[in-house]
């Protein structure tokens, strides 16, 4: 049963540039499409955007200046680069497996941005 | 614009059944949904897949109890027989090419 795994720093300076690495497990990437959703503290769930197998994109038009998604399926890895973060980027992020209904989530990462 | 709609809280007694509720936006009536469940402190867990005629594929390991059905715009889970793990928020989710768009969930209480 594929597994998701999020990585990364748990704290991120303002202006900076947030990452996340995601390590799938159970299953091969290929022929999904692949997540990252956020929930900040206390609120509902919002998608980022998502990567297939094969590398192309789609983000959320509101986030898309700022985020870039890529995919390294001879690791087993995908990854997020949020840049020039704000309080407002303070979040759990979730890595997940899904083009259309999301069917697979990684447990979560709390990233807090703050100096 | 495509936005899913959900009441902010319900509430139904141990052992009863309870039908949340998700509405998709004008002109979205069409729209398949995903159903999921984010118990407190824990990450979301996929439910259900359904469709606007009501079909529904259900994840691994989800109980019977869990069900889906839809109306037009409305999309339907319901939860019989409930426990009190039941009590926990619950998504919906659509999708159109190259967009997700997610719900602001349904908190349940179990009495």
């Amino acid at each position: 049963q594929v597994q998701l795994q999020e990585s990364g720093p748990g704290l991120v300076k303002p202006s900076e540039t947030l990452s996340l690495t995601c390590t799938v497990s159970g299953d091969s990437m290929n022929n999904y499409y692949w997540s990252w959703i956020r929930q900040p503290p206390g609120k509902g769930l919002e998608w980022i955007g998502y990567i297939s197998y094969s590398g192309s994109t789609n983000y959320n038009p509101s986030l898309k200046s700022r985020v870039t998604i890529s995919v390294d399926t001879s690791k087993n890895q995908f990854s997020l680069k949020l840049r020039s973060v704000t309080a407002a980027d303070t979040a759990v992020y979730y890595c997940a497996r899904g083009e259309t209904a999301t069917d697979c989530w990684g447990q979560g990462t709390l990233v807090t941005v703050s100096s | 614009q495509l936005v899913l709609t959900q009441s902010p809280s319900a509430s139904a007694s141990l052992g009863a059944s309870v039908k949340l509720t998700c509405t998709l936006s004008s002109g979205h009536s069409s729209y398949g949904i995903a159903w999921h469940q984010q118990q407190s402190k824990k990450g979301p867990r996929y439910l259900m897949k359904l469709s606007s005629d009501g079909r529904h594929i259900k994840g691994d390991g989800i109980p019977d109890r869990f069900s889906g059905s839809s109306s037009g715009a409305e999309r339907y889970l319901t939860i019989s027989s409930l426990q009190s793990e039941d009590e926990a928020d619950y998504f919906c989710q659509t999708w159109v090419t190259g967009i997700q768009v997610f719900g602001g969930g349904t908190r349940l209480t179990v009495l």
